[in-house]
C-alpha cells in the first residue's frame, strides 16, 4: 500500500532558528501533499495544501512566509518553519494521495513533533 | 456548511466490551466518509472508509462503520474491545467540489479498561 515518510519525527531547536521537514511518498508519485498541525488533544488543522511544481495553498490564517512549503517534486514536500519560537512547538503531520484518488483517503506520515525552546 | 461532528470526546469501555464510537455529518454533496486512528506520536492510520455501495464497512483490527443517510451518521463500531485499541479516533469527511477537501472531526479517545 501507499506509504509516506515524514522525517524528522522529532526536532528540539532553538527560537529564532528555521528548521525543514520532509515528507516524502515512498511508492506512488503526490501531486498534492497536505500539512496539518496538532495542538496537543486537538484535531488536525489545515495548514496548506502542496503543489507539486506550483505555490502552495494556505488556509486562512496561516502565515505564507513563516511556514514556508516546496513541493519540488513528485514524492517530495518539504514544510520550514522559519523562525521557529515557542509558540510554533506543535505536532505537524503531512499527508499525501495518489492522483485522482483523493476521494479515497489519505496517507498520512508519522508525524514531526517540533519543540521550540 | 459542512461538519463533522464527533459525540463524545473521551469514551471509556471495558475490555471485551462494545465499542460504539458516534460520527455525524452535515453536507451539502454526497460525502466520501473514513475512520481514521492515531496512537501517541504517530500520524493517522486509515482505519476504514465508505465511498459509494454498501453501507456497513468493514476496516482494519475488527472495526466496522455503518452510513446512514437518513440519520446524517457513520458511527465506528468493534463488538469487543481490546486493550490495543487506546487510542484517538478521527472521523473524516471527504467532499468532490471540484477538488477534494477533507474535514476532520475534533477526535475521540478511547479508553479500554483491563
Amino acid at each position: 500500500g501507499a506509504v509516506v515518510s515524514q522525517h524528522p519525527s522529532r526536532v528540539i531547536c532553538k527560537s529564532g532558528t528555521s528548521v525543514k521537514i520532509e515528507c516524502r511518498s515512498l511508492d506512488f508519485q503526490a501531486t498534492t501533499m497536505f500539512w496539518y498541525r496538532q495542538f496537543p488533544k486537538q484535531s488536525l488543522m489545515l495548514m496548506a495544501t502542496s503543489n507539486e511544481g506550483s505555490k502552495a495553498t494556505y488556509e486562512q490564517g496561516v502565515e505564507k512566509d513563516k511556514f514556508l512549503i516546496n513541493h519540488a517534486s513528485l514524492t517530495l514536500s518539504t514544510l520550514t518553519v522559519t523562525s521557529a519560537h515557542p509558540e510554533d512547538s506543535s505536532f505537524y503531520i503531512c499527508s499525501a494521495t495518489e492522483p485522482g484518488t483523493g476521494g479515497y483517503g489519505y496517507t498520512f506520515g508519522s508525524g514531526t513533533r517540533l519543540t521550540v525552546v | 456548511a459542512q461538519s463533522v461532528t464527533q459525540l463524545g470526546s473521551h469514551v471509556s469501555v471495558s475490555e471485551g466490551a462494545l465499542v460504539l464510537l458516534r460520527c455525524n455529518y452535515s453536507s451539502s454533496v454526497p460525502p466520501y466518509l473514513f475512520w481514521y486512528v492515531q496512537y501517541p506520536n504517530q500520524g493517522l492510520q486509515l482505519l476504514l472508509k465508505y465511498t459509494t455501495g454498501a453501507t456497513l464497512v468493514k476496516g482494519i483490527n475488527g472495526f466496522e462503520a455503518e452510513f446512514k443517510k437518513s440519520e446524517t451518521s457513520f458511527h465506528l463500531t468493534k463488538p469487543s474491545a481490546h486493550m490495543s485499541d487506546a487510542a484517538e479516533y478521527f472521523c473524516a469527511v471527504t467532499l468532490n467540489t471540484g477538488g477534494f477537501k477533507t474535514i476532520f472531526g475534533a477526535g475521540t479517545r478511547l479508553f479500554v479498561k483491563a
